[in-house]
């Protein structure tokens, strides 16, 4: 079975420090892998993805994540934060093959500290 | 146009009133998706439509019936609902089986259920 797990409820960061959102899956098979960002009353919205090539995907906002086969993780991070990047962020795989079915991890709030 | 535009914005339904969610995107996807999300919590996939035919129910009860009219068109008609199904009620589409794969997501309906 797919599972996405994202082990920080809250992230605290200072504006202007590197931040990183952790995420860890378990998919049979090769995954697509996404970060989306939800802000209060909003959709999500998406900021990148994984599905083959270059292991460090870049992706909207100044957001990058790195894919980690060994060790199964997809963590999310940015070199420099802003108090605008404060939100919830979720993870997400879907299996490659024969599914629609995208499954989201619990969702990290960060809290970006001015 | 890469929206995904759901209406109504917000919903207060009593649990014997019939109301109905609708979604609509021109992005020419061919799967589109109900998500229900409750307060901090992930999305939890409800339907999802590949191609105007339902492809995945997970499980929802009746009192949500889902149609697909066209491809571009979606809603998720409600009946009898109960106070628990208070949540942020979201349709996402996606193009499938590409690079291009991810999901374009609505701002969502906000339903109270009295």
């Amino acid at each position: 079975a797919q599972s996405v797990a994202q082990p920080e409820d809250q992230v605290n960061v200072a504006e202007g420090n590197p931040l990183t959102v952790k995420c860890t899956y378990s998919v049979s098979g090769n995954p697509y892998l996404f970060w989306y960002v939800q802000y209060p009353n909003r959709g999500l919205q998406f900021l990148l993805k994984y599905i083959t090539g270059d292991n460090l995907v870049k992706g909207s906002y100044g957001f990058e994540a790195e894919f980690n086969k060994s060790q199964t993780s997809f963590h999310l991070k940015k070199p420099s934060a802003l108090v605008s990047d404060s939100a919830l962020y979720f993870c997400a795989v879907r299996a490659v093959s024969g599914t629609y079915k995208y499954i989201f991890g619990t969702g990290t709030r960060l809290k970006v500290l001015a | 146009d890469t929206e995904v535009t759901q209406t109504p914005k917000h919903l207060v339904m009593g649990m014997t009133n019939k109301k109905s969610l609708k979604c609509e995107q021109h992005m020419g996807h061919r799967a589109m998706y109900w998500y229900k999300q409750k307060a901090k919590k992930p999305p939890e996939l409800m339907f999802v439509y590949s191609y105007e035919k339902l492809s995945i129910n997970e499980s929802v009860p009746s009192r949500f019936s889902p149609e697909c009219p066209n491809s571009s068109l979606l809603n998720l008609h409600l009946h009898a609902l109960q106070p628990e199904d208070s949540a942020l009620y979201l349709c996402a589409s996606s193009i499938s089986g590409t690079t291009n794969e991810k999901l374009f997501f609505g701002s969502g309906t906000q339903l109270s259920v009295l």
